[in-house]
Formats: C-alpha cells, sequence, structure tokens
C-alpha cells in the first residue's frame, strides 16, 4: 500500500508556464514533506522541503504548498525552463525516524 | 565535495555469483542509507546506518548483506540473487541520523544491476 502518491505519472508544460505537481499521503504520522529532482542517469537532488507546521515554502521559482487536511502538496514551478525536464519525487518523513518514503514520481517535460 | 560516489555504474551477475556494490562520500556525514528503486516504481528505503551502526534493516533478505567498513564507505555485499532483484540501487548520505528528512539527503547515481 502505497503511502506517498504521485497520481500523474508525467505533465507537458510550455516554457515560461506555471507546472504543478501534485503529491497525497495517507499516513498522518508524516510531519516533514520533500521534493527531489532527478535527472536520467543521476541520483535524485534535493530541491525543496516544508514542515507540517506550514503551509507554504517559497525559493526563488519553486514554491510547495502543504494542505495538511486533505493531505496532499503540491509543487509550483514558475516560470517553467526547459533545465526542469525531469522526474520529479515527492517524498514524506518522520521527525526521529530515518529514511524517506517516495512516491512514484512524475516525469515533467517543459515543451519550448 | 558534496558528492556521493557509487561504483560500479552498471553490474551484471547471475544467480550464484557473489558481487559487492560500494558507496563513499567525504562530506562528514554520519548517516548512510540503501534504496532500492525497480522501474515505475518509488526508490525504496532497504538499510540505513547511522554512526556506522545498522540502525534500520526494512526487513531485506539476507541475500543482501550491507557493510560500513567506515564513515566515509557503505557496502552492499550481493549473494544468490534472483532475477527480480534487478533493479537501480541507490546510495545516500546525510549530515545527522534520525533527523526525519529535515537533513538533505545526497543521493548517489545508483547502481544498475541486472542479475541473469
Amino acid at each position: 500500500d502505497q503511502q506517498v502518491k504521485q497520481n500523474s505519472p508525467s505533465l507537458s508544460v510550455q516554457e515560461g508556464r506555471i507546472s504543478i505537481l501534485n503529491c497525497d499521503y495517507t499516513n498522518s504520522m508524516f510531519d516533514y514533506f520533500l521534493w527531489y529532482k532527478k535527472y536520467p542517469a543521476e541520483g535524485p537532488t534535493f530541491l525543496i522541503s516544508i514542515s507540517s507546521i506550514k503551509d507554504k515554502n517559497e525559493d526563488g521559482r519553486f514554491t510547495v504548498f502543504l494542505n495538511k487536511s486533505a493531505k496532499h502538496l503540491s509543487l509550483h514551478i514558475v516560470p517553467s525552463q526547459p533545465g526542469d525536464s525531469a522526474v520529479y519525487f515527492c517524498a514524506a518523513s518522520v521527525m526521529g525516524a530515518d529514511g524517506l518514503t517516495f512516491g512514484k514520481g512524475t516525469h515533467l517535460i517543459i515543451q519550448p | 565535495d558534496t558528492e556521493v560516489t557509487q561504483t560500479p555504474k552498471h553490474l551484471v551477475m547471475g544467480m550464484t555469483n557473489k558481487k559487492s556494490l560500494k558507496c563513499e562520500q567525504h562530506m562528514g556525514h554520519r548517516a548512510m542509507y540503501w534504496y532500492k528503486q525497480k522501474a515505475k516504481k518509488p526508490p525504496e528505503l532497504m538499510f540505513v546506518y547511522s554512526y556506522e551502526k545498522l540502525s534500520i534493516n526494512e526487513s531485506v533478505p539476507s541475500r543482501f548483506s550491507p557493510e560500513c567498513p567506515n564513515s566515509s564507505l557503505l557496502n552492499l555485499h550481493l549473494h544468490a540473487l534472483q532475477p527480480e532483484d534487478s533493479a537501480l540501487y541507490l546510495c545516500a548520505s546525510s549530515q545527522f541520523p534520525l533527523a526525519g528528512g529535515r537533513d538533505e539527503q545526497f543521493f548517489g547515481p545508483g547502481t544498475r544491476l541486472t542479475v541473469l
């Protein structure tokens, strides 16, 4: 049973527009959420995170929103750039534990 | 140096072989991780080492045997694997154990393992 779900395997967005990637979770013990980005033949790299005590965290073009009541988070990228084309993983964790629980990933394709 | 290196990049082995995957980091991190990722699936945690001691084993079969010789190195010894063990094996490290993800995990590029 997947505790972190990314229901869109792929997403295609035009360059310059907003990309919105979604993630749902089922485990109410999760209190920290992260987004990782992965290019082919490379390991995932950390992008942005959010604690469950916040509902928004912004870093440059990237903003993560958390809706705890809906157990839903989203990553907004604006404006989208060609270098943003990659697989994006949503991950969650519990304080005092090690390791991350990942979603299946969404392949974002930015079209010129 | 913010890099986690993994060798080999690719490995093909038979079911009777013994092989090892290696992971190295020189960031002074005290937590190291092995994840397994099968095609179209998320990375799944296998093992965690905290201060060179095994702290988490996610019910991984004994044909996978981790080893942490020192704070910079993490090995995964493989023996009598099955074809279904074919996957991408990712190593990661983070500065502090038990940080629950607050502490960024740095991932290596992975070893693509094929078991024939």
